[in-house]
């Protein structure tokens, strides 16, 4: 079965700062979505990444897919106490089975 | 677009009582839905998924007589927590994704269920 390790599991930071979470896969991915989780809501779309290389933003957020489709990282520039909440990545396939996410935390 | 409502945000019930969740999507069609459960600090759970009008199939150790799930139509499905106790409490969040296995799956806000 296809497992994804998030690193890392948690994170602080202070507002202004810029920062990465990265996902990894222990096998090639068709490709790739992230999500976010307020505690206690539900999850937010963030993007999906397909083809081997690719690269998509949203306002500050950046993801981007590497070559051999293994690896994944999320950067946020200039972070907010918006950005703060736990960033899950999951496999595009069948079934969405999440890892255990990145705890982000935004100091202002 | 892709909004997808859950329903109820929250309830509290005595032990031995039988509970349903609503999951319904607002503005497409959802052909596949999925039911997951999440206890405090720890992700989520893939309890089952289900396909519009044929049963659900359920992840390796949840129990199909105590979760009923329910997806009658293409904008709705239900998860029915029977005869709740203690231990079911959680957080239950459905999600859906319309005909394409590739689109991304899309959210609910999620149910609190307290069992006293």
């Amino acid at each position: 079965s296809q497992e994804l390790e998030q690193s890392p599991q948690s994170l602080i930071v202070q507002e202004g700062k810029n920062l990465t979470i990265n996902c990894t896969s222990s096998k090639t991915l068709y490709g790739l979505y992230w999500y976010k989780q307020k505690y206690g809501e539900g999850l937010i779309f963030l993007m999906m990444l397909q083809k081997g290389g690719e690269e998509k933003s949203h306002e500050k957020i950046t993801a981007k897919l590497d070559e051999k489709k293994q690896q994944s990282s999320l950067h946020i520039t200039a972070s907010q106490p918006s950005h703060a909440g736990i960033y899950l990545c999951g496999p595009r396939s069948e079934k969405l089975v999440f890892g255990k996410g990145t705890k982000l935390t935004v100091n202002p | 677009g892709a909004v997808v409502s859950q329903h109820p945000s929250w309830v509290i019930c005595k032990s031995g009582t039988s509970v349903k969740i609503e999951c319904r999507s607002l503005d497409f069609q959802a052909t596949t839905m999925f039911w997951y459960r999440q206890f405090p600090k720890q992700s989520l759970m893939l309890m089952a998924t289900s396909n519009e009008g044929s049963k659900a199939t359920y992840e390796q150790g949840v129990e199909k007589d105590k979760f009923l799930i329910n997806h009658a139509s293409l904008t709705l499905s239900t998860l029915t927590v029977t005869s709740a106790h203690p231990e079911d409490s959680s957080f239950y969040i459905c999600s859906a994704r319309g005909k394409s296995r590739g689109q991304p799956q899309h959210f609910g806000d999620g149910t609190r269920l307290s069992i006293l």
